[in-house]
């Protein structure tokens, strides 16, 4: 099947720095990529959509400047969090979908657990 | 937008019974429902998904129904194991456009 992967896994920064997350498709072209936070015991919150060559779509009450996302080629997206707070503390996830007409599958990446302090 | 529910948020049952986990949406552009677990830090995982063309579908001990009229879609997971307790979701989105996700269930298969 379509493998997602998604790197770092695991990271720790302090209150103010940036960290930059990427999700790759490694096996098949994603014209669109999806970024979704999840906080703990909760479900899975779509944050923006990331479409290759042109800006992200971001849902109500995400902060662009914040959340910057870059998906420069149709193998590769990036969420960066720009001056990280505490509250960013969340387990970030990507998805990308495949290129091909008529399907509709989400593969997702391993997911991202970010850690501010 | 889209506004999926889901039901029941936890549900505990022994070994070999059935399960039941119930869905409702709201936009009725949704046409792809697909369902997904999720064990403790770990990726949602696609056990199975049908899209509104059909009314059921079936996977081995996996099964979805789907009522358009209704909007409500349903996983039913039959002789369940212990390794089936995890995080269920339900999504259902509009030809695999951005998914909206249902808010979960805990599924415990007690031995």
């Amino acid at each position: 099947g379509a493998v997602v992967s998604q790197h770092p896994s695991r990271v720790i920064c302090k209150s103010g720095t940036s960290v930059k997350i990427e999700c790759r498709s490694l096996d098949f072209q994603a014209t669109t990529m999806f970024w979704y936070r999840q906080f703990p015991k909760k479900s899975l919150m779509l944050m923006a959509t990331s479409n290759e060559g042109s800006k992200a779509t971001y849902e109500q009450g995400v902060e662009k400047d914040k959340f910057l996302i870059n998906h420069a080629s149709l193998t590769l997206s990036t969420l960066t969090v720009t001056s990280a707070h505490p509250e960013d503390s969340s387990f970030y996830i990507c998805s990308a979908r495949d290129r091909r007409v008529g399907t509709y599958e989400q593969y997702f990446g391993p997911g991202t657990r970010l850690t501010v302090t | 937008g889209e506004n999926v529910e889901q039901h029941p948020s936890t549900l505990s049952v022994q070994e070999g019974d059935s399960a039941v986990i119930k869905c409702t949406y709201s936009d009725s552009a949704s046409n792809y429902f697909p369902w997904y677990k999720q064990e403790l830090g770990k990726r949602p995982q696609l056990i199975i998904d049908i899209r509104s063309n059909v009314g059921e579908k079936k996977d081995q001990r996996i099964a979805v129904t789907l009522n358009k009229t209704a909007k409500h879609f349903s996983l039913h997971i039959t002789e369940t194991q212990p390794e089936d307790s995890a995080v269920y979701f339900c999504a259902a989105s509009n030809a695999g456009n951005m998914l909206t996700f249902g808010g979960g269930t805990r599924l415990m298969v007690k031995p």
